[in-house]
């Protein structure tokens, strides 16, 4: 069966300090891979999607980027945070044409302080 | 015009009622709609998926789907506290090659004892 990892869980990093957060999928290939934000009592923001290694494709302007480096592999950065980036991040997958919806992972929570 | 639309709520019904959920959505060229519901903290979980005009049923869980009007909605039968969560409306849209779900901002529901 499919399933998605996200770690670190919860995180609390300084302003200006870098990010690397990290998700990755197993039991299957090609997936197509997508990272969100959810901001406290907000809906969810779509980032960055990747439909390959390589592939990256932004949806606004952030103080983020994103890299797949791997197949099953996607990572969301930031080489300094804002206090604006405090938020829920969510991976999530589908396969092929997505007539199932999304998995989301298990997310992590940021903090910027 | 967000593209959309959800009562934030918090949506209040008594333990064995019939909670009805709405949303509304701007873009006539979503073919599929998802429902998610999210427990606080947690991320995002696939309750349902509707493609066609109508009503689909699944356990105390109904889908109902008006393109004309641009308007879906979910609603759930015997509401029990254990459904008391966030739920997120979110239209698929297929654009530059990949499929995106657009989420709204989602209604709280509480089912109270």
């Amino acid at each position: 069966s499919q399933t998605i990892h996200q770690w670190p869980a919860t995180l609390v990093q300084p302003v200006g300090s870098p990010l690397s957060l990290e998700c990755t999928v197993e039991g299957t290939s090609n997936p197509n891979l997508y990272w969100y934000r959810q901001a406290a009592g907000r809906g969810l923001q779509l980032l960055f999607y990747s439909v390959g290694i390589g592939q990256i494709s932004s949806e606004v302007p952030q103080n983020l980027s994103a890299s797949r480096p791997q197949d099953r592999q996607f990572i969301l950065s930031s080489k300094k945070l804002l206090l604006s980036d405090s938020g829920f991040y969510l991976c999530a997958w589908i396969q092929g044409q997505g007539n199932y919806g999304y998995t989301f992972g298990s997310g992590t929570r940021l903090t910027v302080v | 015009q967000k593209e959309v639309e959800q009562n934030s709520g918090p949506l209040s019904v008594p333990e064995g009622a019939i909670a009805s959920l709405n949303c509304t959505y701007s873009d006539r060229g979503s073919q599929s709609f998802f429902w998610y519901r999210q427990y606080s903290g947690k991320s995002p979980e696939l309750i349902m998926f509707i493609y066609s005009n109508g009503d689909k049923e699944d356990g105390r869980f109904t889908a109902q789907l008006n393109k004309a009007s641009q308007y879906v909605s979910l609603l759930i039968r015997d509401s029990q506290p254990s459904d008391s969560a966030t739920y997120l409306c979110a239209p698929r849209r297929f654009s530059g090659g990949y499929n995106k779900l657009i989420f709204g901002a989602g209604t709280r529901l509480a089912v109270h004892p």
